[in-house]
Order: C-alpha cells, then sequence, then structure tokens
C-alpha cells in the first residue's frame, strides 16, 4: 500500500515570506507527483504536477522533486494571506489512476 | 480547465435513510471517475473507483453494499449511501480524469453529508 507521508503543521510564515512545505512517499517507483491546495470546506485544487528529478517552477510556486530521497516539496515564494490553506501531497495509486493524499499542511500565512 | 459538478453540495438526513450523490464531468468525457472521502481534519481516503459500462472498484475497507456506485454514462457516476448512519457523515467528493489523461484529475466541489 503506498503511502504518502506530511507534516500537517500548522506552519506559519509572515507576509511576504518564503513558504516550505515537504512530502515523503514511500513507494521508490513512484513517478508522479502533485500538489494541491485546498480551503476550508472546499474541494482540492492543483496547484503542480512534477514528474522528473529537479525543480519546476510556475508564478510563485516551485515543486521539487528528489528520486533518491523519495521527496517532494513545495515552496511558495511571497507568501500571501490568500495562500492560507491546506496543501496536499499526492502520489499516483498502484494502478497509476487515482491519487493517495498524504495528510496536508496547513498553512497560514500573516499579514 | 475542465469542469466536474457534484449534486447536491449540502444534504442532511436521518438515520436509516439513503442518500444519492451525482458527479458530473460538463465539458470531457470521463470513463473513469473516483469517489473520496474526506473526514473532518483528515485527508481524502479513495473510496472506489466508478468505471462507465462496468462494476466499479472499491478499497478495502469500504462496503460495496453500503456505498453504490453507477457510471450510467460518458459524463455521469452516482453514489447512493445507503442506509445512512451518522458515521457516514462526511464530505465526499468525487473527481474525473479527461478521458486519456492519466494524471490530470478535476475535483467536484464535493457534497457535505450530515447524518442525524
Amino acid at each position: 500500500q503506498k503511502e504518502v507521508e506530511q507534516n500537517s503543521g500548522p506552519l506559519s510564515v509572515p507576509e511576504g515570506a518564503i513558504a516550505s512545505l515537504n512530502c515523503t512517499y514511500s513507494d521508490r517507483g513512484s513517478q508522479s507527483f502533485f500538489w494541491y491546495r485546498q480551503y476550508s470546506g472546499k474541494s482540492p485544487e492543483l496547484i503542480m504536477s512534477i514528474y522528473s528529478n529537479g525543480d519546476k517552477e510556475d508564478g510563485r510556486f516551485t515543486a521539487q522533486l528528489n528520486k533518491a530521497s523519495q521527496y517532494v516539496s513545495l515552496l511558495i515564494r511571497d507568501s500571501q494571506p490568500s495562500d492560507s490553506a491546506t496543501y496536499l501531497c499526492a502520489d499516483l495509486n498502484q494502478a497509476g489512476t487515482a491519487l493517495i493524499f498524504g495528510k496536508g499542511t496547513t498553512l497560514s500565512v500573516s499579514s | 480547465g475542465a469542469v466536474v459538478s457534484q449534486h447536491p453540495s449540502r444534504v442532511i438526513c436521518k438515520s436509516g435513510t439513503s442518500v444519492k450523490i451525482e458527479c458530473r464531468s460538463l465539458d470531457f468525457q470521463a470513463t473513469t471517475m473516483f469517489w473520496y472521502r474526506q473526514f473532518p481534519k483528515k485527508s481524502l481516503m479513495l473510496m472506489a473507483t466508478s468505471n462507465e459500462g462496468s462494476k466499479a472498484t472499491y478499497e478495502q475497507g469500504v462496503e460495496k453494499d453500503k456505498f453504490l456506485i453507477n457510471h450510467a454514462s460518458l459524463t455521469l457516476s452516482t453514489l447512493t449511501v445507503t442506509s445512512a448512519h451518522p458515521e457516514d457523515s462526511s464530505f465526499y467528493i468525487c473527481s474525473a480524469p479527461p478521458s486519456g489523461g492519466r494524471d490530470t484529475q478535476y475535483f467536484g466541489p464535493g457534497t457535505r453529508l450530515t447524518v442525524l
């Protein structure tokens, strides 16, 4: 059974700072990873996907993947209060179809 | 991006009744849809995979006779919680990948079920 581990937080950062969110996964053979943002009472929305070792940047967001360490991270630059949410890291299930989520890290950005 | 809708968004029912939740892909076809459940302060847990034209595949520990899934068309999947009990109260979310899109998934807005 695949597992995805995240520190539940909360992670608190001041406005304008860099928020760093981390995730580890159990299956060394996993290839695809996803970061979702979930506001309270809402469904998750995709921020980024990453498939290759290294960094992938999209605006203020940078995803990092290190397959040797089985580690995925998400950096949020210039954090805004609107970034306050729960961030979910996800792997694909064994069938490669559905998502296996971590417990999520709650981020709080103070103004 | 693609849109997935769910109906109803919120439902309150009495213990012992059945509740049907619909998941629709509005602008794409989905041969497969997924149903997740999320308890308060917990992460999303995959319940089952809904397959158009065939039986749903349930995750370990999910009762298939309690959570009935029907994938009636390429744009509609329904989840029926039968004989609901208070412990079934949860946030139910569906997702759908556009056909051929193995990784990208679009989530519905979720259905908050409260069983009294």
